[in-house]
């Protein structure tokens, strides 16, 4: 059974601090790997990661893919409060009836 | 405004009761998706629809129907609501399916008494 596995499940750090969250997945027909970012309504989208080894970044946020070991990382340096949410990370497939799968997320709080 | 809207946001109603929930969408993306969001379950896919009148299921249909008899509106129907279909449910659309993320509306939050 395909899965998408994230940990933490929670965490919780200090303003200024850098996290690292993790994903890792065993689904067949793998194509990609998103990261969303969900407040208090709809994930909105952060990253699309389809090759090895390729770092995407945008700000503070930065993500990275490994498809020999399985898995992606999210970093977040220098948190704000703003970045408390939930992370989700979810894997597309190449086909099966499930386009998309999804893990449980990541729960950040971020303290001042 | 373009995006994907559904509505109601928020509904309350008896077991038994048949409830459609909308998803609308103005980027004429091809591919709309419905989830439910539950604690301990993370999002799972309820449907998912690659056209109009292309349905199909994904991971938890039973007790849902849907239908997509134009582009833009995906509508979801509970047939006869049960408590276990309380939940936080999600439209979402993209343009292509392995290609794009996925556009996700604000949620409807179901209430089953």
């Amino acid at each position: 059974e395909d899965k998408v596995v994230q940990s933490p499940l929670s965490l919780v750090v200090h303003e200024g601090d850098t996290v690292t969250l993790n994903c890792s997945y065993e689904v067949t027909n793998f194509r990609s790997l998103l990261w969303y970012k969900q407040e208090k309504k709809a994930p909105t989208f952060l990253f699309m990661l389809t090759s090895s080894g390729i770092e995407k970044k945008s700000g503070r946020l930065s993500s990275i893919l490994d498809k020999k070991e399985l898995f992606s990382i999210l970093n977040i340096t220098a948190t704000q409060t703003g970045d408390s949410a939930v992370y989700l990370c979810a894997v597309v497939r190449n086909s099966g009836n499930t386009p998309l799968v999804f893990g449980k997320g990541t729960r950040l709080s971020v303290i001042a | 405004d373009a995006g994907i809207t559904q509505s109601p946001r928020y509904k309350i109603t008896e077991t038994g009761r048949q409830v459609t929930l909308m998803c609308h969408q103005t980027w004429s993306h091809s591919y709309m998706f419905w989830y439910r969001q539950d604690l301990g379950h993370g999002l799972r896919l309820i449907y998912y629809s690659a056209a109009a009148d292309i349905t199909d299921k994904g991971e938890v249909p039973d007790g849902y129907v849907v239908s997509r008899s134009k582009t833009e509106n995906f509508p979801l129907t509970l047939e006869s609501a049960t408590r276990s279909q309380t939940s936080v449910y999600f439209c979402a659309s993209s343009e292509y399916r392995e290609h794009s993320p996925l556009h996700f509306g604000n949620g409807t939050r179901l209430t089953v008494t």
